[in-house]
């Protein structure tokens, strides 16, 4: 119940399309849903990140759909860029219980091709 | 911009021996953390320590592991007697508040020879 399961685990896009990363998770108690880039050799970088209370957050090129009915969310880039190549990761935490860890998924490998 | 920083970047040992993996947190953040991640694999959390004391830990974060504030900024993690499987990328964060955004190091590849 834990899990948050990610897809897909690769994504190849041509340069200036979107990219779209979904996630899914079980517990419901989990409110805090971040998105992290990760480049090779680096640590995770908080993105962009959503609480339950809002079906929708954009950043930029970058957007967090949430669909609290369906225990989904999903990140939407825009205009995609070869410099947005990179691993990202969804996350989930249950800040309500006094937990203090991050749940993630397993990543999805993103290719923006010119 | 603060940042975490950890070193070293890389340490190779040899099974059976103790590690301590460093880590310097953003200097006005209480809340820090171990995660850990296997080469291709996602991101997992081992343990968060406030207040000078172990706040959560996951069933990864075994006898084998220690974590400690040695002084005012540096934060530790021990492994006490390596295994292969304990080769991995290990990430430290922190942040300012429980609720509020965890910052990561770069990471500290270990590998177990």
């Amino acid at each position: 119940q834990q899990q948050v399961k990610q897809s897909p685990q690769s994504l190849i896009v041509q340069k200036g399309g979107i990219s779209i990363i979904n996630c899914a998770y079980e517990n419901t108690a989990f409110d805090y849903f971040p998105w992290y880039q990760q480049f090779p050799g680096k640590g995770p970088a908080l993105l962009i990140a959503i609480r339950p209370d809002v079906s929708e957050k954009k950043e930029g090129r970058f957007t967090i759909s949430f669909n609290k009915s369906a225990k989904q969310f999903s990140l939407h880039i825009m205009d995609s860029q070869p410099g947005d190549s990179a691993t990202y990761f969804c996350a989930a935490k249950n800040s309500g219980a006094g937990s203090y860890q991050l749940t993630f998924g397993k990543g999805t490998k993103l290719s923006v091709i010119p | 911009e603060p940042e975490v920083t950890q070193t070293p970047s890389h340490q190779v040992t040899q099974m059976g021996q103790e590690v301590i993996l460093r880590c310097v947190p953003i200097s006005n953040h209480l809340y820090f953390y171990w995660y850990r991640q296997i080469l291709g694999q996602k991101v997992e959390f081992l343990v968060s320590f406030y207040n000078n004391e172990i706040s959560e830990k996951s069933e990864i974060f075994d006898d084998q592991f220690s974590v400690e504030r040695p002084d005012g900024s540096n934060f530790t993690l021990k492994i006490r007697s390596t295994k292969l499987e304990d080769s991995a990328m290990y990430f430290c964060a922190s942040s300012g508040d429980r609720n509020t955004e965890a910052f990561f190091g770069q990471g500290t590849r270990l590998t177990v020879v």
